[in-house]
């Protein structure tokens, strides 16, 4: 069963600071991994999707990672902004059992992150 | 479009009525989701539908009622809740193309509160 972590799970940090969350997982046979950002009572927001071929994304201040092999993925966030406080998913889609017609999205408990003025 | 419509934003009922939640894309998806989320957890997936049919089930009780009228449309109907129902409830959809596959597109989410 695949289960993903994520560290920290809360992060408070001053503005402009670059940071990185972190997110590991279990089973390395992923097919991709997706970031989002989540505001308090809000939907989901895509961030970055990262393929099990790939190394990295990169979407303005944002930097995804992808170790498929350990089982780790790192978004970096560059000059960190007050409106930048959410809360971070990473999410983990993996074959389903029926030869694969059926995937799953596994998701991490989430880091929550506060940018200070 | 490249966005998940979901309404209403908010609703609240009491535990003898019957109402439901509608989902909306228009980006050629063929797979949709409804997910739950309590506070402060992640997500709980709660049903996948995969071209029109229902594919995964994952044990919700019956008084959740999923249904795909079209490829566009998914609503997932409410009788009889219990207050524990209470949740964010997510709607999401994806496509893949040949070996790319462009990740889940996530809807804003209905607030329902079981009174």
């Amino acid at each position: 069963k695949q289960e993903v972590t994520q560290i920290p799970a809360a992060l408070s940090v001053p503005e402009g600071e670059n940071l990185v969350l972190n997110c590991s997982f279990t089973d390395s046979a992923i097919y991709n991994l997706q970031w989002f950002r989540q505001d308090p009572g809000k939907g989901l927001t895509s961030l970055l999707l990262i393929q099990s071929s790939q190394r990295e994304q990169t979407s303005g201040r944002l930097n995804a990672s992808l170790d498929k092999s350990s089982g780790r993925s790192t978004l970096y966030i560059a000059a960190s902004q007050p409106g930048d406080s959410a809360t971070y998913l990473c999410a983990v889609k993996t074959y389903g059992n029926s030869g694969g017609s059926n995937y799953k999205l596994t998701f991490g408990k989430g880091t929550l992150l506060t940018v200070n003025p | 479009d490249t966005e998940v419509t979901q309404t209403p934003k908010h609703l609240v009922m009491g535990m003898t009525n019957k109402k439901s939640l509608k989902c909306e894309q228009h980006m050629g998806h063929r797979a949709m989701y409804w997910y739950k989320q309590k506070a402060k957890k992640p997500p709980e997936l709660m049903f996948v539908y995969s071209y029109e049919k229902l594919s995964i089930n994952e044990s919700v009780p019956s008084r959740f009622s999923p249904e795909c009228p079209n490829s566009s449309l998914l609503n997932l109907h409410l009788h009889a809740l219990q207050p524990e129902d209470s949740a964010l409830y997510l709607c999401a959809s994806s496509q893949e193309s040949g070996n790319r596959d462009y990740g889940y597109t996530f809807g804003s989410g209905t607030r329902l509160t079981v009174v």
